[in-house]
């Protein structure tokens, strides 16, 4: 069975203080990792796909990195406005195109 | 800009009430889907379609049904509302099989309140 697991389920920085998400997960084999911003009261909003082990992808103060078992989501220099909930999810080679999502971290950046 | 509308951003219904939750896409994608959203449980899957006239259960159909006669629109149906249906709805759309993308494009999601 395919599991994502979050960490930590929540992360208070200062504004300018970098930090990581992780996102650790099993799949019978990778077809894609997905990243995902949540505002309050809002849907997720895609950020990044990786495919494979050491793709980075960037934007912004926002860098995702893979490896064959995690994911991270750097963050360098918040602002306030990076605070909202971030989802990982992966979709299985054998999985059709269902996603298996992570629990979230929701991060707070206070200025 | 590609989207996925849902109907409405917030509904407040009566136990026992018939309710209806509209989705819609313009990306001409094959499959959409119905979560439920609630602390500390993260995203569960209601149903699921792959294509016009097809439904597949997901994690928590109970109480559930779901409609799809147009590839664009997937409806969500909550037979008899109950109070433990309070939830935000999220539906999300993506393309077909092998071809990944942005994974799933959601909506902006429904707040309902079962009162």
């Amino acid at each position: 069975e395919d599991q994502v697991t979050q960490s930590p389920e929540a992360l208070r920085l200062q504004e300018g203080e970098s930090s990581s998400l992780n996102c650790s997960y099993t799949v019978s084999g990778l077809r894609g990792l997905f990243w995902y911003r949540q505002d309050p009261g809002k849907g997720p909003e895609f950020l990044f796909t990786l495919y494979s082990a050491g793709e980075e992808k960037e934007k912004e103060r926002l860098k995702a990195t893979l490896t064959k078992k995690e994911s991270f989501l750097h963050i360098t220099a918040p602002k306030p406005e990076d605070s909202a909930t971030y989802l990982c999810a992966v979709q299985a080679l054998n999985a059709g195109n269902m996603l298996t999502f992570g629990g979230g971290t929701r991060l707070m950046v206070k200025p | 800009d590609v989207k996925v509308t849902q109907s409405s951003r917030y509904l407040v219904k009566r136990t026992g009430e018939k309710v209806f939750l509209e989705c819609v896409q313009d990306m001409d994608h094959e499959n959409m889907f119905w979560y439920r959203q609630d602390p500390g449980l993260g995203l569960r899957l209601i149903y699921f379609s792959y294509d016009v006239k097809m439904k597949e259960k997901g994690d928590i159909p109970e109480g559930y049904s779901v409609s799809r006669e147009k590839k664009e629109r997937f409806s969500l149906i909550l037979e008899s509302a109950s109070t433990n249906q309070t939830s935000m709805y999220l539906c999300a759309s993506s393309l077909g099989i092998g071809r990944t993308g942005n994974g799933y494009t959601f909506g902006s999601g429904t707040r309902l309140t079962v009162v």
